[in-house]
């Protein structure tokens, strides 16, 4: 079936440090939303974004977060300054519509030491 | 307070048996319900959808959709060792909702040959 790739599994850097976290998602989708799950807990909802702009997000998707999609490549997550509370595994996920499935990749584990 | 309760966290059944999960929304808006099945450490699979009262099957799943009281269940009969993951039921709104799924803890399910 479809397939959402992110890039790296696992990321370990120091807080206050920038990190970048990657995904690849299904070619023909045109909806992408990053999801974060801190250990023990449910996936949250973070954002969601569309034709080059952020259509919603949550209050986890604090000011040091950003997301962009620069000319059809990698859907980015960055975080500038990280923080200890950011450590957590981070889904992308794409989906063809606004109601359709989303096909989700298989995280990134994020730890900031 | 979690708008999505799963119950139960945790299931053993043999193989061969069948296997009953609950999800609850306390979230009148929404209006969709999905099913998703992780493996660990691979990407969530979305495993059936529901939109209307009533009941789909497809192959060994069924799923149920109560909309009055916003609990859907799913229900896996001939239980296979490959069925043991998590679990996760998800929920969303039809419209103005911008595809945003608020998910449940999930119920991790143990086949036991």
């Amino acid at each position: 079936g479809p397939k959402v790739l992110q890039i790296p599994s696992h990321q370990i850097i120091d807080m206050g440090q920038m990190v970048t976290l990657n995904c690849d998602p299904v070619s023909n989708h045109l909806y992408f939303y990053w999801y974060k799950q801190i250990l023990g807990q449910q996936m949250e909802f973070l954002v969601n974004f569309y034709n080059g702009k952020v259509m919603e997000k949550s209050k986890l998707f604090k000011d040091q977060f950003s997301v962009e999609r620069p000319d059809g490549s990698y859907f980015t997550l960055k975080i500038q300054p990280t923080a200890l509370e950011d450590s957590a595994v981070y889904f992308c996920a794409s989906s063809d519509n606004s109601q359709n499935t989303l096909y989700f990749g298989a995280g990134t584990r994020l730890s900031v030491l | 307070q979690q708008k999505v309760q799963q119950s139960p966290e945790s299931l053993i059944v043999p193989e061969g048996g069948m296997a009953s999960l609950n999800c609850t929304s306390s979230d009148r808006n929404v209006d969709y319900f999905w099913w998703y099945r992780q493996h660990s450490g691979k990407s969530p699979k979305m495993l059936m959808s529901i939109f209307s009262n009533g009941e789909k099957e497809e192959g060994r799943f069924t799923v149920h959709l109560n909309k009055a009281s916003l609990h859907t269940s799913l229900h896996i009969r001939d239980s296979q060792p490959s069925d043991s993951a998590l679990y996760l039921c998800a929920a969303s709104m039809a419209t103005g909702g911008n595809n945003k799924l608020t998910f449940g803890q999930g119920t991790v399910l143990s086949v036991i040959p």
